[in-house]
């Protein structure tokens, strides 16, 4: 069975300081990986996804970057945090087109607090 | 491109009592429709989905949900919820046709009180 593994699990960080956030799948190859973020009371917002190793797109312009090194290893990065990137980070993936899963499945996600 | 209104931001219940939650969609494309629970601190788990054909879905937990064409809706329901059930539910939809990324409502709080 296919599982997603999100470390850390909480992260308290200053401002200005670098972030790295990263995230492995089991189970399953070449998915499609996800990056969310979830500030306080607020939905969802995809910042980025990836189809494939150095396939990234970015839905949000930021101060925030994100690689993919390995097929199922997707890292997203920052140089200089802001406050305002305080939040609940999650990844997700999906199978791949046609391989007959429609759905996301979650990691357990990071809570960032930047100080 | 794809929108998804859930009407309620928090809902408030009472244990043993039924529930629905609003979930309305905006597409010029067929679409896969979703509904996700996501406990506090957690990453949000799959209730139920609907591709295709029966428009009655049952899902975990005891939670259903009914696709309307008609109406773009996809109401989440259950007949008698347990404190447990205090979560944050998204509805999420995707087009049928090769996209991959889903947009999401912006949730709906479950409270339920003893």
């Amino acid at each position: 069975s296919q599982t997603i593994h999100q470390w850390p699990a909480t992260l308290v960080q200053p401002v200005g300081s670098p972030l790295s956030l990263e995230c492995t799948v089991e189970g399953t190859s070449n998915p499609n990986l996800y990056w969310y973020r979830q500030a306080a009371g607020r939905g969802l917002q995809l910042l980025f996804y990836s189809i494939g190793i150095d396939q990234i797109s970015s839905e949000v312009p930021q101060n925030l970057s994100a690689s993919r090194p390995q097929d199922r290893q997707f890292i997203l990065s920052s140089k200089k945090l802001l406050l305002s990137d305080s939040g609940f980070y999650l990844c997700a993936w999906m199978a791949g087109t046609g391989r007959g899963t429609y759905e996301q499945y979650f990691g357990p996600g990071t809570r960032l607090t930047v100080t | 491109a794809q929108s998804v209104t859930q009407l309620d931001s928090q809902v408030p219940v009472f244990e043993e009592a039924p529930v629905e939650l609003r979930c309305n969609y905006s597409s010029s494309v067929s679409v896969y429709l979703f509904w996700y629970v996501q406990y506090p601190n957690q990453g949000l788990q799959l209730l139920l989905k609907y591709l295709s054909g029966s428009t009655l879905v049952k899902g975990i937990n005891g939670f259903e949900a009914e696709f309307n064409k008609s109406q773009t809706s996809f109401h989440l329901r259950k007949p008698s919820v347990h404190i447990s059930d205090t979560a944050e539910y998204f509805c999420a939809v995707r087009p049928s046709g090769g996209s991959y990324i889903p947009t999401f409502g912006r949730g709906t709080s479950l409270i339920v009180h003893p």
